[in-house]
């Protein structure tokens, strides 16, 4: 099976950048979504195809992928932004990233 | 917009059955894949199946292949999910999702309903 990895947490200042990786193998060979989840709420998708933001999400959600990893950054990081994010991309099914719990301290 | 609202949820014995349901609103359901993914308490996000738009194909994680079943009536703008033979590990909130493809990401969600198979 095909997994995604991601790192458990991120801690960031307001203000600041976040950075959440998601690594797989040949990941960058495939199309990475990614979802900010809040507490209690359902998933939104803030990432499409690896860079493209559908409308309403704010321009400082950013993303990239190449090689075995693929990357959303959180420029100038908000209170709001405090959420779980997942990653996903597709190998003959859908697969999600472990899920990464961002902090904004 | 699309608006997404499941319903069906609810506290089931295992071995025991459920349906679920998400009703759509906007004018893309018949054109657009749909899928149920679920979430375990306090887990990650995990697909269980998805939708083709004409009903025609139909695809399944395989922990649930021959358990679960996707269906759709496009004409009540309406996806289903019969749950059989449930298990104390299908318990977890149920959403549902959009599609614009098989493989493309998800790019509406329902709010989710709890299925909770336990005795």
């Amino acid at each position: 099976s095909y997994d995604l990895t991601q790192p458990p947490s991120v801690s960031v200042s307001p203000g600041q950048t976040a950075t959440i990786t998601c690594s797989g193998d040949e990941l960058g060979t495939r199309y990475a979504s990614w979802y900010q989840q809040r507490p209690g709420q359902s998933p939104v998708l803030v990432i499409y195809q690896d860079m493209k933001r559908p409308s309403g999400i704010p321009e400082r959600f950013s993303g990239s992928n190449s090689g075995n990893t693929a990357t959303l950054t959180i420029s100038g990081t908000q209170a709001t932004d405090e959420a779980d994010y997942y990653c996903q991309a597709w190998d003959s099914s859908y697969v999600f990233g472990t899920g990464t719990k961002v902090s904004v301290l | 917009e699309v608006q997404l609202v499941e319903s069906g949820g609810g506290l089931v014995q295992p071995g025991g059955s459920l349906r679920l349901s998400c009703a759509a609103s906007g004018s893309t359901f018949s054109y657009d894949w749909m899928s149920w993914v679920r979430q375990a308490p306090g887990k990650g996000l995990e697909w269980v199946a998805n939708i083709k738009p004409d009903g025609t194909e139909k695809f399944y994680v395989d922990f649930v292949k021959g358990r679960f079943t996707i269906f759709r009536d496009n004409a009540k703008h309406a996806l289903y999910l019969q749950m059989n033979s449930l298990r104390a590990e299908d318990t977890a909130v149920y959403y549902c999702a959009t599609s614009y493809s098989s493989s493309s990401q998800f790019e509406h969600w329902g709010q989710g309903t709890l299925v909770t198979v336990s005795s």
